[in-house]
């Protein structure tokens, strides 16, 4: 089974900060990643699809990279609607989800 | 609108049984692949099972295989998923999810029904 790991589990931030935050697949799934934003009793949202593709109605602010292994999130400019938890999930072989990065108002 | 509806939640006793299911409205149910993810208080996703669309694939996470049953019924629109021999860590939200875009990833997700598993 593929292992995804996230880093940082938590991420503090401030609005109008770039922050990054990183997936490691434990093995190639080549760019068969997405990224979702998930907030307090809500469904997780489709932010990006294989890797680095734009999910439509996204804000541009959000940016996706990474290939094989390694993979990244980028939000550019922080905006208050933007704290919240992310997840990483490869879809190469079944399905599996990072363990989730909270990002949180400094 | 394309819409996944859960229900079927509730608290049940371990080692008892569950029947969830997700009405879908809004697009050619028949044509896609379905998924069951689920998460526990305060935790992350886990996705559970999956189905294809004329049900010829399933597959299941380890922690459930064995326990749990993902079914359709393509003709009432429905997915299903039968839990059996229900544990204290299959306590979660249940969502049924999908892509409807082609992509793979899931673009399209219901609000979740909640499985409390306790005595």
């Amino acid at each position: 089974d593929i292992q995804m790991t996230q880093s940082p589990s938590t991420l503090s931030a401030s609005v109008g900060d770039r922050v990054t935050i990183t997936c490691r697949a434990s093995q190639s799934i080549s760019s068969w990643l997405a990224w979702y934003q998930q907030k307090p009793g809500k469904a997780p949202k489709l932010l990006i699809y294989k890797a680095s593709s734009l999910e439509s109605g996204v804000p541009s602010r959000f940016s996706g990279s990474g290939s094989g292994t390694e993979f990244t999130l980028t939000i550019s400019s922080l905006q208050p609607d933007d704290f919240a938890t992310y997840y990483c999930q490869q879809y190469n072989s079944l399905v599996a989800f990072g363990q989730g990065t909270k990002l949180e108002i400094k | 609108e394309v819409q996944l509806v859960e229900s079927g939640g509730g608290l049940v006793k371990p080692g008892g049984s569950l029947r969830l299911s997700c009405a879908a409205s809004g697009f050619t149910f028949s044509s896609y692949s379905m998924n069951w993810v689920r998460q526990a208080p305060g935790k992350g996703l886990e996705w559970v099972s999956s189905i294809s669309s004329s049900s010829s694939y399933i597959y299941y996470a380890d922690s459930v295989k064995g326990r749990f049953t993902i079914s359709r019924d393509n003709a009432k629109n429905s997915l299903y998923l039968q839990m059996n021999s229900l544990r204290a860590e299959d306590t979660a939200v249940y969502y049924c999810a999908f892509t409807v875009a082609g992509t793979g990833a899931f673009d399209i997700w219901g609000q979740g029904t909640m499985v409390t598993v306790s005595s």
